[in-house]
């Protein structure tokens, strides 16, 4: 399986800055995926995003609050605009094994406050 | 439209029984499933994964059934440790590279 780690681990951020978030994988993945698991919810699909291409973003999602880059076939950042304190989540990178698997990131966890 | 439910957002069972935990979808487009564990300040890990071609996949402790006519899996963990206990997730999508969705998740308290 891809290890998969993400940069910060957590953050406090103020209302109204952006942050952006690191997933880097051990090995060259064509699909990685991001998501947001907010307190009491499910595990929520923000965008997919392919090396080379622009990422696709899911409904209710848009690129100019999540703003998505995928340099290379290892790495992809993820930037939260903007925020609001309705942006306090834990964010995962995730990506697809050959054999179909999804494998996730450890998480960031965000506060705005 | 959740179009993947796990009504039961936690369970609690004494070590050495069966833990039980059910999930149910809705779009019958999905043909691969999944349930992920998930530990605290920790990102979920794969657990057990089902093909819609099958209605059985044992792997150790854990067992998932699935059920198409019902639109129904669940996972059975025999015996449950406490190091059982966790948040699971249940996951479906369709053919081909397509993310999971995913459920709600049920928080697992096996108690020693």
């Amino acid at each position: 399986s891809a290890v998969i780690s993400q940069k910060p681990s957590r953050d406090i951020c103020q209302r109204g800055t952006s942050l952006t978030i690191q997933c880097q994988v051990d090995s060259q993945v064509t699909m990685m995926f991001w998501y947001r698991q907010q307190p009491g919810q499910s595990l929520t699909l923000i965008a997919t995003a392919n090396q080379g291409s622009e990422a696709t973003y899911e409904s209710g999602f848009v690129i100019d609050k999540f703003p998505i880059s995928r340099p290379n076939l290892t790495f992809s950042t993820l930037t939260v605009s903007n925020m609001s304190p309705e942006d306090s989540s834990i964010y995962l990178c995730s990506t697809l094994s050959p054999t179909d698997t999804q494998y996730f990131g450890p998480g960031t966890r965000l506060t705005v406050l | 439209d959740q179009q993947v439910k796990q009504n039961s957002p936690s369970l609690s069972v004494q070590e050495g029984r069966i833990s039980i935990l059910n999930c149910d979808y809705t779009n019958s487009m999905f043909d691969y499933f999944l349930w992920y564990k998930k530990y605290p300040a920790e990102g979920p890990t794969f657990l057990i994964s089902i093909s819609s071609i099958k209605d059985k996949n044992e792997d150790g402790r854990f067992t998932v059934f699935l059920n198409k006519s019902a639109k129904h899996l669940s996972l059975h963990i025999v015996p449950s440790q406490p190091g059982d206990s966790a948040v699971y997730f249940c996951a479906a999508s369709g053919s081909g590279n397509t993310p999971l969705v995913f459920g709600k998740g049920t928080r697992l308290s096996v108690i020693a």
